[in-house]
């Protein structure tokens, strides 16, 4: 069983160019969460999805961030006229129940640098 | 906010030595966890504590749990080099979310 697949793993854009991360996570999972890390810092949550469904998004920005997690394919995390701010390593968890019951596996992010 | 707070925010200690973690919070939790990062890896679950439980044993880990106090401590004994890493605990409330502390970066000198 393959463990949760990010890429890619590093990502330069120019400011205003869009950045799609991808995140397949293990197989029989079907809970994903986005988390964004700084340098010398802890993970911030962004995101909670469940197949097709967005749960909690409280922790990313209403204005060029997106998700998604279809019932086919790899969940997608989308920032749109990325910015210099934008610059972190993107992690995504999965899980087979809710983070309430179960521990989250992690993938080995995407680095985005912004030009 | 639910965010923990990990203390001390960096700790060094040489091998065979025992390292000692402590992390707080400040709603109620369903669970706490804890886990590992390596430099520009992804996180490696160690432990899961349920709110009903106050100790619990994995290996060379020991994690502790105060509710009362808002508060889980993780100690590794017979520390190695190979434990040079960051530790985050993790609170998951109700909502469903995991929340990461701040971490500790521990570093053991052989």
């Amino acid at each position: 069983n393959a463990g949760v697949m990010q890429n890619p793993r590093h990502l330069v854009r120019r400011r205003g160019q869009e950045a799609r991360l991808r995140c397949s996570p293990m197989k029989g999972h079907s809970h994903v969460y986005w988390y964004r890390q700084l340098p010398e810092e802890g993970l911030k949550f962004m995101v909670y999805l469940q197949k097709e469904n967005i749960i909690d998004e409280s922790g990313m920005p209403k204005e060029r961030f997106s998700a998604e997690f279809p019932k086919e394919g790899p969940s997608i995390l989308r920032i749109q006229q990325v910015v210099r701010g934008d610059s972190a390593a993107y992690f995504c968890a999965s899980s087979p129940q809710p983070a309430t019951n179960e521990k989250l596996f992690f993938g080995s992010g995407t680095q985005l640098s912004v030009l | 906010s639910q965010q923990g707070e990990e203390d001390p925010q960096a700790l060094s200690i040489q091998e065979g030595e025992n390292a000692t973690m402590n992390c707080s919070y400040k709603t109620s939790i369903n669970n706490l966890q804890w886990y590992r990062q390596n430099s520009g890896r992804g996180l490696v679950h160690l432990i899961l504590i349920r709110s009903n439980e106050r100790e619990k044993h994995s290996g060379r880990l020991r994690v502790t749990l105060d509710t009362s106090k808002k508060s889980s401590s993780l100690l590794i004994t017979a520390s190695r080099a190979a434990d040079t890493a960051s530790y985050f605990c993790a609170t998951a409330a109700p909502t469903d979310k995991l929340i990461f502390g701040t971490g500790t970066r521990l570093q053991v000198f052989p």
